[in-house]
């Protein structure tokens, strides 16, 4: 059965203590992976799709990577406005979503 | 452009009662979804449209309908509403259905007492 599994479920960081969330995937042919982040009260917004082993993109403070298993976003230098739930889902012929990293940053 | 627009925001309903959720999109994009999300769980497909006049079921469709008379319209009907139900329900739309991202509103949250 294809599972996508994110760790750690929450996250509290100090503002600029860098870090990682992790999305781990078990799919039959992987079409895409994608990141969500989404704030409370709101839908999930768009951030990165990586598509094979070994692509990076950044955003800001933000990179996701990837690997045949897994995924990582790190989190460099976290700022308070970073505070949100982020989504990992993998791309079969359907979107198969991780349950989420609840990530809070404090000043 | 405003992406994509739910209503309403908010809704209560009892136990047996209908309504309808709304989601129009103004990115005219071929492909609509919509999906619940529960506590603890990750978004779940309940139905998808792949353009005007045609939808198929996701993998929670029970207790669902749902109709695509236009390209921008997506709207998801509750027949006979159920505890079960309550959940927040988020539409969403993308291009094509192949691995462009999908694009979502900010979702209706439906509690059923």
């Amino acid at each position: 059965e294809d599972q996508v599994t994110q760790s750690p479920e929450a996250l509290r960081l100090q503002e600029g203590e860098s870090s990682s969330l992790n999305c781990s995937y078990t799919v039959s042919g992987l079409r895409g992976l994608f990141w969500y982040r989404q704030d409370p009260g709101k839908g999930p917004e768009f951030l990165f799709t990586l598509y094979s082993a070994g692509e990076e993109k950044e955003k800001e403070r933000l990179k996701a990577t990837l690997t045949k298993k897994e995924s990582f976003l790190h989190i460099t230098a976290p700022k308070p406005e970073d505070s949100a739930t982020y989504l990992c889902a993998a791309y079969t012929d359907k979107l198969i979503f991780g349950t989420g990293t609840r990530l809070q940053v404090f000043p | 452009n405003a992406g994509v627009t739910q209503t309403p925001k908010f809704r209560i309903l009892k136990i047996g009662q209908s309504m309808t959720l709304q989601c129009a999109q103004d990115m005219n994009h071929n492909y609509m979804y919509w999906y619940r999300q529960d506590p603890g769980m990750g978004l779940k497909l309940i139905y998808y449209s792949v353009g005007a006049g045609i939808t198929d079921k996701g993998e929670v469709p029970n207790g669902y309908n749902v109709s695509r008379s236009t390209t921008e319209d997506f709207p998801l009907r509750l027949e006979l509403a159920a505890p079960s139900q309550t959940s927040v329900y988020f539409c969403a739309s993308s291009l094509d259905r192949s691995n462009q991202p999908q694009h979502f509103g900010d979702g209706t949250r439906l509690s059923i007492l």
